[in-house]
């Protein structure tokens, strides 16, 4: 089990909007720890797509947007396109793991 | 160009050794935090290890601690890691993935990534 919590796929039609839920507790998310977001294309590297709970680094598209509430975090994605497709990851910080990274498990997003 | 290239990846059996390398180019390597982080086939993202610009920290998972050691050379512009009593549960690909800058709370995101090499543990 991931000590981020994402659900496993979620799905949206062109141009739809859709959002991607990561759960956590007290000792990540909950702590006031950033959430970060990776998209993962399929066979290639991830990639940042959401740093610091909201900000997008330069080149990612603004339909993506991040935000952040008590002990979850959630990524929206506008205006869905086929590229979209994808393997989405959320990754913070948690007082139980010295220094470490913790991911959530991934969200496979299938445009349809 | 931002580049991190890996390399050393392989097929060993249980038990056995292999170093990583991580190759980085444009950018000032020794001013960035670095990091390891594998995926096991078909499933999600795991960190492995990160390591301090001037190797000043250094972390593991837990799954790794005592068997893996992650270092650094800021001279050559590279990363490593040394992996000892690979198991078969440690076959993934494995990723280099740099530190983004700036001020954070917690752990920063991971702004640079290699493209991967693969280790597979296996008799």
């Amino acid at each position: 089990q991931s000590v981020l919590t994402q659900p496993p796929s979620v799905s949206g039609a062109p141009g739809q909007r859709v959002t991607i839920s990561c759960t956590g507790s007290s000792s990540n998310i909950g702590a006031g720890y950033d959430v970060h977001w990776f998209q993962q294309l399929p066979g290639a590297a991830p990639k940042l797509l959401i740093y610091g709970n909201n900000n997008r680094p330069s080149g990612v598209p603004d339909r993506f947007s991040g935000s952040k509430s008590g002990t979850s975090a959630s990524l929206a994605i506008s205006g869905l396109q086929a590229e979209d497709d994808a393997d989405y990851y959320c990754q913070s910080s948690d007082i139980n793991s010295l220094g470490g990274r913790v991911f959530g498990g991934g969200t496979k997003l299938t445009v349809l | 160009e931002v580049q991190l290239v890996e390399s050393g990846g392989g097929l060993v059996k249980p038990g056995g050794s292999l170093r990583l390398s991580c190759a980085a180019s444009g950018f000032s390597f020794s001013t960035y935090s670095m990091n390891w982080v594998r995926q096991a086939p078909g499933k999600g993202l795991e960190w492995v290890s990160s390591i301090g610009t001037r190797s000043n920290y250094i972390y593991y998972a837990v799954l790794v601690k005592g068997r893996f050691t992650i270092s650094r050379d800021n001279a050559k512009n590279s990363l490593f890691l040394q992996m000892n009593s690979l198991r078969a549960e440690d076959t993934a690909v494995y990723y280099c993935a740099r530190d983004k800058e700036g001020r954070v709370r917690g752990v920063p995101g991971m702004d640079v990534w290699g493209q991967g090499t693969t280790v597979t543990v296996s008799s």
